[in-house]
């Protein structure tokens, strides 16, 4: 079982739409990682958080440490939104942070 | 805004070759790490470096891989003997404590094992 999951893994939506990513975990982390990738580049941090919520223009990020869930979430979206969507934990500390990956969630904007 | 560099955007070797990839992380940063990203999958965890020593590597970081910091700002992941399985786009990322440990991600290297 993998140890982060995401749902769903494809999403289609029309432009203004409200866009909600979920991502679960199953083990203990200090945080957690909101990732954007667009098709055959780079991966951009879009939040990191290990409580609560932040927000950062359309996009709001939560998460639940007791339930061990997370949601990203798109206001008003836009075709320049379309992209892969990671969600990625951290649990270790000390000398060692190293993210562990979900297998991302594809999103298309439509005008 | 400070960032993460790496080099070459592409490379193509055949099997058998040895690859070094480069990365120039961000300069008050502390801590390094390799991940690959195999076309269509998700993206994995290579190895992490700190204080000029590995601190933790995956089972995929056999020992046909190293990684060096050679002058004290590049960071050097090198495959010795390159298989067609290693085909994958390489990323580096750094952190440290400026950015509450936040991980920022080089644009990545391509490799492309023929």
């Amino acid at each position: 079982k993998n140890e982060v999951e995401q749902s769903p893994q494809n999403l289609t939506a029309q432009e203004g739409e409200f866009i909600t990513i979920n991502c679960s975990y199953s083990v203990g982390i200090s945080a957690l990682h909101w990732l954007q990738q667009h098709p055959g580049g780079g991966i951009v941090s879009l939040f990191m958080l290990s409580s609560g919520k932040k927000k950062h223009g359309r996009l709001i990020a939560t998460i639940n440490i007791q339930e061990k869930h997370s949601s990203l979430h798109i206001t008003a979206s836009h075709p320049r939104d379309s992209a892969v969507y990671i969600c990625a934990v951290r649990r270790g500390g000390g000398s060692n942070y190293k993210l562990t990956f979900g297998k991302g969630t594809l999103l298309t904007v439509n005008p | 805004e400070p960032e993460v560099t790496q080099t070459p955007s592409h490379q193509v070797t055949q099997m058998g070759q040895e690859v070094i990839l480069r990365c120039v992380p961000i300069s008050n940063h502390l801590y390094f790490y390799w991940y690959r990203q195999i076309l269509g999958q998700k993206v994995e965890f290579l190895v992490s470096f700190y204080n000029n020593e590995i601190s933790e590597k995956s089972e995929i970081f056999d020992d046909q891989f190293s990684v060096e910091r050679p002058d004290g700002s590049n960071f050097t992941l090198k495959i010795r003997s390159t298989k067609l399985e290693d085909s994958a786009m390489y990323f580096c990322a750094s952190s440290g404590i400026t950015s509450s440990y936040e991980q920022y991600f080089g644009p990545g290297t391509r490799l492309t094992v023929t």
